[in-house]
């Protein structure tokens, strides 16, 4: 059973409409991120969380909102979509933030923009 | 500015040949340099990591070997099999709270 899972797993948007990707993680771990993937920018950093704080944010744009309600939770609100958001959307968590923790991801949130 | 640069971007080597995968990187206070490998249509993991303590770390057919003065590594594949046709990712924990990757290798190894 993945033990980072994320919801959903495909999805097509209508340019300017707004998604939420969910992610929960079942590692017990304490730092969550986001990346991005497209063909363009392979496995792009956007943010990192630790505790339910965020730590690091690579996004030039607002659009992009991370939301943590619970520690296991990292949930990503994308607003405003465009046919560049187009890409997939890893959920990834490690047990602390620090240098030599294993990333583990989840299986990805596929988003197409039309 | 590209913290971690890979090369070459594909390679194709036939079965049971080595295939190297080259890394370098730019700050030098990196400490940790794991190698995580995608495969189509799946999620990257972890496939080996070194410290800069070592100048090599070696797992099954798996061998990274490290130049710190160079700022440069290399993933050796010996003995390559079709079962490792995959991207290979380099990537480094920056000082800051992120792990940066580098923009990846796609592996095909041709039985």
């Amino acid at each position: 059973d993945p033990k980072i899972i994320q919801k959903p797993k495909y999805l097509v948007a209508v340019t300017g409409s707004e998604k939420i990707l969910i992610c929960e993680q079942y590692l017990g771990h304490n730092a969550m991120y986001w990346y991005r993937q497209s063909a363009k920018k392979p496995l792009e950093f956007m943010f990192s969380y630790s505790y339910q704080k965020l730590m690091d944010n690579q996004t030039a744009s607002s659009r992009f909102q991370p939301q943590s309600s619970k520690k296991n939770h990292l949930d990503l609100q994308i607003t405003a979509l465009k046919p560049d958001d187009s890409a997939t959307y890893f959920c990834a968590s490690s047990q602390e933030l620090n240098s030599g923790n294993t990333l583990y991801f989840g299986e990805g949130s596929r988003l197409i923009v039309v | 500015q590209q913290q971690v640069r890979q090369s070459p971007q594909s390679l194709t080597v036939w079965e049971g040949e080595t295939a190297i995968l080259n890394c370098s990187y730019e700050d030098s206070t990196f400490d940790y340099f794991p190698w995580y490998w995608q495969f189509p249509r799946e999620s990257p993991a972890l496939l080996i990591a070194i410290r800069p303590v070592s100048n090599k770390k070696e797992d099954g057919r798996f061998t990274i070997f490290f130049n710190k003065r160079e700022k440069k590594l290399s993933l050796h594949i010996t003995d390559s099999q079709p079962g490792d046709s995959a991207t290979y990712f380099c990537a480094a924990p920056t000082g800051g709270y992120k792990v940066v990757f580098g923009s990846g290798t796609r592996l095909l190894v041709s039985p």
